[in-house]
């Protein structure tokens, strides 16, 4: 299957800072997703973007599919945005997940 | 709200009983999935459903078998529990391309 990398396994914030997570996929693709697991185990789905940008209030995403790379920006951090986040790809009909970034964000 | 529910959402049971995870969908797709988390590990497909009695096996399929008689349920069967099926399982529908999952169940196997 695609092996897909999520960096940094862990991030800790203040909140009001920014932050950058980073998706490395090792296939060509033709979905990507975005979601954000809270701290109750529910999936959030935050973008789908196989190529471009997109932006939804304070975070946005980038996807360069011919280099393989999919990246979260969260703007002005809130602690509502702690949880995991998770970046899946489709390959034929199966969703594949990375590991996730676990990010606290500290009042 | 893509419109999924799963029953139960939490369940112990015992080594080698057999177990039935259910989920429900409103909108009449299509595609259905089952998932399992585990730490370490993301979410895994185990099964997927293309349609009425339509099924096909995910990346770990291994003990588990499924069953779709109608539209709006894909059901997912532990014919024999294990400890190491002890894991959070979710269900998805896909719209397009994107996506959508239920609130999990969480099934601990003593």
């Amino acid at each position: 299957g695609i092996q897909v990398e999520q960096s940094p396994p862990d991030l800790i914030l203040q909140e009001g800072a920014n932050s950058t997570l980073r998706c490395n996929f090792s296939d060509s693709v033709n979905n990507l997703q975005w979601f954000h697991q809270n701290p109750w185990g529910q999936l959030i789905n935050l973008f789908y973007i196989p190529s471009g940008t997109k932006q939804n209030g304070r975070l946005s995403a980038t996807t360069v599919a011919t280099e393989r790379y999919s990246l979260l920006y969260i703007s002005s951090s809130q602690t509502t945005d702690s949880g995991v986040y998770f970046c899946a790809v489709t390959g034929a009909n199966n969703l594949f997940f990375g590991t996730g970034t676990r990010l606290t964000v500290i009042p | 709200d893509a419109g999924i529910t799963q029953s139960p959402r939490h369940k112990v049971t015992e080594t080698g009983t057999p177990v039935t995870l259910r989920c429900h969908q409103t909108e009449n797709h299509r595609y259905m999935y089952w998932y399992r988390q585990d730490p370490g590990h993301g979410l895994r497909l185990i099964h997927y459903s293309y349609g009425v009695k339509d099924t096909d096996k995910g990346e770990v399929s291994d003990g588990y078998s499924v069953s779709r008689s109608k539209t709006e349920d894909f059901l997912l069967t532990l014919e024999s529990a294990t400890s190491s099926q002890t894991s959070v399982y979710f269900c998805a529908i896909s719209e397009g391309y994107e996506q959508f999952f239920g609130p999990g169940t969480r099934l601990t196997v003593l």
